[in-house]
């Protein structure tokens, strides 16, 4: 079945530091991908997606790149902020369910 | 952007009474609403889906009677935890879309307790 790796957490950076958080699926089809953020206490809000290969999604300075070939798509940031601390979720979506399949999500902290 | 209210936020109560939690989508129409159930620190767990005006269908492991939900209208469902028990606390997230192709917004997320 359809699954998502995320690297675990928590990831602990210094302000303006760049990001990387790994995230690997396994999928039939051509799946959607997509990056969620979920702030303390709140629900999760979409960050970024792509639906083919090769897309970049990007919102915000974050990007990720929808690689087929290593089935990855990996979220970056050049510079991070205090305020991008917060839990990450990579998901995916089927092409014929559109159920959303998420990863377990990376905590970032960010210090000043 | 499309809003979807998620209401209470915050929930606490007995052990043995019922809940109701409320997802409305603001300013588009939802014709399917899913609800998750995300413990402490773990990623979201689809619950059900809903679409409306049918009934939901539900995950493998949920108990379709003890998680009643209600999708009555293009805007709104209801999830009711019954006979709600410690067991039972937890964070539930309720997400909404308008069509099959287009994303799902999320609310806010409710955080229930049960004493």
């Amino acid at each position: 079945g359809n699954s998502v790796t995320q690297m675990e957490g928590p990831v602990t950076l210094s302000e303006e530091a760049f990001l990387t958080i790994n995230c690997t699926y396994t999928a039939t089809g051509y799946p959607s991908l997509f990056w969620y953020v979920q702030y303390p206490g709140e629900g999760l809000q979409l960050l970024l997606k792509a639906t083919k290969a090769d897309d970049k999604g990007s919102n915000k300075g974050f990007e990720a790149t929808y690689r087929k070939e290593t089935t990855s798509f990996h979220l970056e940031k050049g510079s991070v902020q205090v305020s991008d601390s917060a839990v990450y979720f990579c998901a995916l979506s089927g092409r014929s369910s559109y159920k959303l399949i998420f990863g377990s999500g990376t905590r970032l902290l960010v210090r000043p | 952007g499309a809003v979807v209210s998620q209401h209470p936020s915050w929930v606490i109560c007995k052990s043995g009474t019922s809940v109701k939690i409320e997802c409305r989508s603001l300013d588009f129409q939802a014709t399917t609403m899913f609800w998750y159930r995300q413990f402490p620190k773990q990623s979201l767990m689809l619950m059900a889906t809903s679409n409306e005006g049918s009934k939901a269908t539900y995950e493998q492991g949920v108990e379709k009677d003890k998680f009643l939900i209600n999708h009555a209208s293009l805007t709104l469902s209801t999830l009711t935890v019954t006979s709600a028990h410690p067991e039972d606390s937890s964070f539930y997230i309720c997400s909404a879309r308008a069509a099959d192709n287009q994303p799902q917004h999320f609310g806010d997320g409710t955080r229930l307790s049960i004493l």
